[in-house]
């Protein structure tokens, strides 16, 4: 069973556009959070959220969390080529230190 | 900075073959992951560290082992290599169990193919 559902799983966009990504579960998560992978590296973290209603904004990029913590969005605005990479949400319950990791949207940003 | 170092960047190995996969992390951290990323699949985790010599199995355990006999390394270890083991494998490190906003630093992964 796949607890958090990422949405678009692929997205292609011209630079300039603005897009948002959807990671969305039925289970209550205590904290979420946002990485970033670029090819042949590891994730990187951008972002945690840990209360209902949240938002936090890094440069361009816009993270909610859900009033019922059970979905997040990240929203880009002006998508740069540099923002290419898999967009991967990852949720934790109570003190349990495992992730749970959503599939991922790969974002391609053409120039 | 957090370096998280994994011992190969690409692994070929024959099916049968008893492959490890090590882990090294410099920050001082309790707990360390191994992860698999597959196309479609996303990251799953195999097994977790959360102190010397404590290990316990994520969601999909069966056909690796890991070893932790020091703080900074991991070692991940496919017994009989199969060709369903092919795949990049990642691994983690965090510093506290707990901590809600604690972040997990990885390595760059070992891309592994089993023929």
């Amino acid at each position: 069973t796949q607890l958090l559902e990422q949405s678009p799983q692929f997205l292609s966009i011209q630079e300039g556009e603005n897009l948002t990504v959807y990671c969305n579960s039925s289970s209550v998560f205590s904290s979420l959070q946002w990485y970033r992978q670029e090819p042949g590296e590891g994730p990187v973290l951008l972002v945690t959220v840990v209360t209902g209603g949240e938002v936090k904004k890094l440069k361009r990029l816009t993270f909610q969390f859900g009033d019922a913590r059970k979905d997040s969005s990240l929203h880009i605005t002006a998508a740069q080529p540099g923002d290419t990479g898999l967009y991967l949400c990852a949720g934790a319950k109570g003190s349990n230190y495992k992730l749970t990791f959503g599939k991922g949207t790969l974002l391609t940003v053409n120039p | 900075d957090v370096k998280v170092t994994q011992s190969s960047r690409y692994l070929v190995k024959r099916t049968g073959e008893k492959v490890f996969l090590e882990c090294v992390q410099d920050m001082d951290h309790e707990n360390m992951f191994w992860y698999r990323q597959d196309p479609g699949l996303g990251l799953r985790l195999i097994y977790f560290s959360y102190d010397v010599k404590m290990k316990e199995k994520g969601d999909i355990p069966e056909g690796y082992s890991v070893s932790r006999e020091k703080k900074e390394r991991f070692s991940l270890i496919l017994e009989s290599a199969s060709t369903n083991q092919t795949s990049m494998y990642l691994c983690a490190s965090s510093l506290l169990q707990g901590l809600l906003s604690d972040t997990q630093y990885f390595g760059p992964g070992t891309r592994l193919t089993v023929l």
